[in-house]
């Protein structure tokens, strides 16, 4: 069971435009909402996190939009520029279980920043 | 860099044999993840060790087990290896046992089996 869902699964971006990366998720208990950065050959690294009791949290170019209703979140940059040129991850996890479950991924989103 | 280390680098391992996995997490860190990364995949969650104890497991079978030293290093150690075992493994580390500590991931091992 995929618990948390991403797309799209590639994206073509031209230099200086805005980047969207959406994921869902399906279990409610969920309550924290980060997302990772991985460049070919390193491990991901944390880029921006969101908990459910706001909508929106801003990081210089990067936003996260977040929809409890819709269980719905999704990153934002802005100025894409050609170093943003990497694969995104969304995760979920429940900060109560600890780590009973772990960071939940989506499939993640391989992003071409083109200049 | 996060400070996490990971050795080795690559291995290549034959289908039914013992593999292990070292990590380094940060100083100060006493929780340790472990995760599988399939080729363009997510990474799955494998287990959690917290002040040397599991913690908690993901949908891995008991093959997969580990172990975390006082010296905030740790292992993961996989048996009877299957060729679907191949993938890269990663280690995070973080401050405490919280869903919502942040996890600071190694570079991880590639780990082939033949």
């Amino acid at each position: 069971q995929q618990q948390v869902k991403q797309s799209p699964q590639s994206l073509i971006v031209q230099k200086g435009g805005i980047s969207i990366i959406n994921c869902a998720y399906e279990n409610t208990a969920f309550d924290y909402f980060p997302w990772y950065q991985q460049f070919p050959g390193k491990g991901p690294a944390l880029l921006i996190a969101i908990r459910p009791d706001v909508s929106e949290k801003k990081e210089g170019r990067f936003t996260i939009s977040f929809n409890k209703s819709a269980k719905q979140f999704s990153l934002h940059i802005m100025d894409s520029q050609p170093g943003d040129s990497a694969t995104y991850f969304c995760a979920a996890s429940h900060r109560g279980r600890g780590g009973a479950d772990g960071l939940t991924f989506g499939k993640g989103t391989h992003l071409i920043i083109q200049p | 860099e996060t400070g996490v280390t990971q050795s080795p680098t690559h291995l290549i391992k034959t289908r039914g044999q013992q593999v292990t996995l070292r990590c380094s997490s940060q100083s100060g860190h006493n929780t340790v993840s472990w995760y599988q990364q399939a080729l363009g995949q997510g990474p799955q969650f494998i287990f959690q060790y917290y002040r040397e104890e599991e913690n908690g497991r993901g949908n891995f079978p008991p093959r997969f087990s580990g172990l975390q030293f006082p010296n905030y290093s740790s292992e993961l150690n996989v048996n009877a290896l299957e060729l679907d075992d191949s993938a890269l493994y990663l280690c995070a580390s973080s401050l405490g046992p919280s869903g919502g500590d942040t996890q600071y991931f190694g570079p991880g091992t590639r780990l082939t089996v033949l």
